[in-house]
């Protein structure tokens, strides 16, 4: 079974641009995540899909990050502009369908590693 | 809502000697708790998760965990550790009911491996 695909996996820009992260989750995956990992820190987590539609984006800094699950399947995350306190490695996880009990592992992938200059 | 600490940031072993990584929880709701591996570059992969089944829960590469409501905790074991745990490690809490299941992790421990 094929895991969690990111890409790319590094990426280096100056800060005031802006960047797009890619993440295709393991197939029939209803449940896309997208964490934030600050060096020294646990991951935080920025936003939750069901399929296509948003279950939680509390966390997400809303005024440079976004992120969208079009057809349900296949997910960015962009951030525009961005700051130096973004640097960070972005991971995504895919969980199967919410509600089934203690099969809602997360799976994550090999995460995006961001240096903002 | 929902916390994790974890005791020590960074443990040093022998190769060989148990391993012990401590984790304490806070939940206002029976927990779900979850123990993940991270090695270098890597996403993170599940070691072991406690699902309100049995308390001693057995998982991966020879790690077990048990879960102690009276003390909060969740504590990773290892009787014997080798060169290819050195890695960091997070425990992590979700709640056992509701739709989001989502998880909150700690800061991490980094596992050093002494030859």
């Amino acid at each position: 079974e094929a895991g969690v695909a990111q890409s790319p996996r590094y990426k280096i820009i100056e800060k005031r641009q802006s960047v797009a992260f890619w993440c295709n989750p393991i197939s029939g995956h209803a449940t896309l995540y997208w964490y934030q990992q600050i060096l020294g820190q646990g991951p935080k987590l920025l936003i939750q899909f069901q399929n296509n539609g948003v279950v939680d984006d509390s966390q997400l800094p809303k005024d440079r990050f976004s992120a969208e699950r079009l057809k349900g399947v296949d997910s960015t995350l962009k951030i525009q502009p961005a700051k130096l306190e973004d640097s960070a490695v972005y991971l995504c996880a895919s969980s199967e369908q919410l509600g089934q009990g203690a099969r809602n592992e997360q799976f994550f992938g090999p995460g995006t590693r961001l240096t903002v200059l | 809502a929902q916390s994790v600490t974890q005791l020590g940031s960074h443990v040093s072993v022998s190769e060989g000697a148990l391993v012990l990584l401590r984790c304490n929880y806070s939940s206002s709701v029976p927990p779900y708790l979850f123990w993940y591996v991270q090695y270098p570059n890597q996403g993170l992969q599940l070691l072991l998760k406690y699902t309100s089944a049995a308390t001693l829960v057995k998982g991966i590469n020879g790690f077990e965990a048990e879960f102690k409501k009276s003390e909060t905790s969740f504590h990773l074991t290892k009787p014997s550790a080798h060169m290819s745990d050195a890695a960091e490690y997070f425990c992590a809490v979700s709640r056992s009911s509701g739709s989001a299941r989502q998880l909150t992790f700690g800061s991490g421990t980094q596992l050093t491996v002494l030859p």
